[in-house]
Parts: structure tokens; C-alpha cells; sequence
């Protein structure tokens, strides 16, 4: 069975912080692809990055940054310097079956200004 | 249409009725999944549509849900019965094709309320 570990519930920090998202998953499978969404307060999942089992090579995209290591199940995402608009609950994902993504409960970031 | 339309944004019912809920998919879009998300949790799957191939209904809590999609585009939740523990946010996602790497766009989902 698969199994995607958000254990931060909440987060807050003040603006100009940086932040790490912790995302821990289980899964049997040797190929599959991890996701973070991001959902801010009107509700829409937005897709940020997705990340195969095969690719360990970090990626850094303006101020987010995903760390993905195979060793310890983790695929961590990091915001550098937040902003206010960061604010929104971000889920992790994982894909092994294509149609059935398993998702964490999700943290929900504050970013006060 | 733009982006995944789902309707009613809100709806509030009396324990015991049924009801309807709507997705309209990205035009082109094959793939369609619901999900649930309750309060302070992550999103539970419930089915999956794609293109003309049978429904992945393994994620359904129990025989009052069912869903259809029509034509290969719109779908519609039914929840009979409803209880309170049905009370959360339904949510819609579309996709062009399927696989492990694809990502789901997704409605603002339909929040769902048993009184």
C-alpha cells in the first residue's frame, strides 16, 4: 500500500523566512512520480512540480526548491524568502498506479506579514 | 471550458436526501477523477473515468455513492442517503492523459454540508 506522511499540520512564519515542507512516502514500487500542490484559499489544487522515482537531481524554480532523497523516502520542499501570497495549504503526492495519486494530509502554511 | 468547472460551489442538505453533484472537465480532457477532502485531512480518492474504459470505482466508502460521465465529458456525483459523515469538500480533477507522471487540474470543488 502506498502512503504519503505530511507531519507538519501547521506552519507560521513571518514574511521574509525561509521554510522547509516535509512530505515522507512509502510505497513497494520501485517507478512512481511525487507531486506538491498548492491550495490556497479559494480551493483550486495548482499543480507545482512533480519529480520520477529515477531523478534524484534537485530543482530550484525562483524562490521554491524540492529536495528528493531516494535513501530516506523524503521529497521535501523548501520557500526562500516567503511572501504573504504563499499562504495556502500544500499537499504532497504520490503516483504509482496512473489514476490514483495518494495524497498527504496536507500543511497548512501562514505567512504572516 | 478554461478550467474544471464543478457546481454547486455550496450545498446544504437534510440527513437522509440525495444528491447530485457536478463536474464539468477541461474540453479535451479523458481522464476525470473525484476526490474527497474532509476537514483537516487529505484528499481521499473515490473514482476514476478515463476515455470510454470502465470506472475505477475502488475508491467509493460504500454503495450510496455512484457516479457517471456522460458522453466522456461531464460527470455527476450521486450520494443517496446522505449521512453526516458525508459532509465535506468533493472535488473534481481532469487530466489530457494518464499516467504515472501526470499532473490533475482541478475544480474549487463542492463543499458539502448534512444537517
Amino acid at each position: 500500500a502506498q502512503k504519503v506522511t505530511q507531519a507538519q499540520t501547521e506552519i507560521s512564519v513571518v514574511e521574509k523566512e525561509d521554510v522547509t515542507l516535509d512530505c515522507v512516502y512509502e510505497t513497494r514500487d520501485t517507478t512512481y512520480y511525487l507531486f506538491w500542490y498548492k491550495q490556497p484559499p479559494s480551493g483550486e489544487l495548482v499543480f507545482l512540480i512533480r519529480r520520477n522515482s529515477f531523478d534524484e537531481q534537485n530543482e530550484i524554480s525562483g524562490r521554491y526548491s524540492w529536495n528528493f532523497q531516494k535513501s530516506t523516502s523524503s521529497f521535501n520542499f523548501t520557500i526562500t524568502a516567503s511572501q504573504v501570497v504563499d499562504s495556502a495549504v500544500y499537499f504532497c503526492a504520490l503516483n504509482t498506479n496512473a489514476g490514483k495519486s495518494t495524497f498527504g494530509d496536507g500543511t497548512t502554511l501562514t505567512v504572516k506579514p | 471550458g478554461a478550467g474544471v468547472s464543478q457546481s454547486p460551489s455550496n450545498k446544504v442538505t437534510e440527513k437522509g436526501k440525495d444528491v447530485e453533484l457536478r463536474c464539468d472537465p477541461i474540453s479535451g480532457h479523458t481522464a476525470l477523477y473525484w476526490y474527497r477532502q474532509s476537514l483537516g485531512q487529505g484528499l481521499e480518492f473515490l473514482i476514476y473515468f478515463q476515455g470510454n474504459s470502465a470506472p475505477d470505482k475502488s475508491g467509493l466508502p460504500s454503495d450510496r455513492f455512484s457516479a457517471e460521465r456522460t458522453g466522456g465529458s461531464v460527470s455527476t456525483l450521486t450520494i443517496q442517503r446522505t449521512q453526516q459523515e458525508d459532509s465535506a469538500v468533493y472535488l473534481c480533477a481532469s487530466s489530457g492523459w494518464t499516467g504515472l507522471n501526470t499532473e490533475a487540474f482541478f475544480g474549487q470543488g463542492t463543499r458539502l454540508t448534512v444537517v
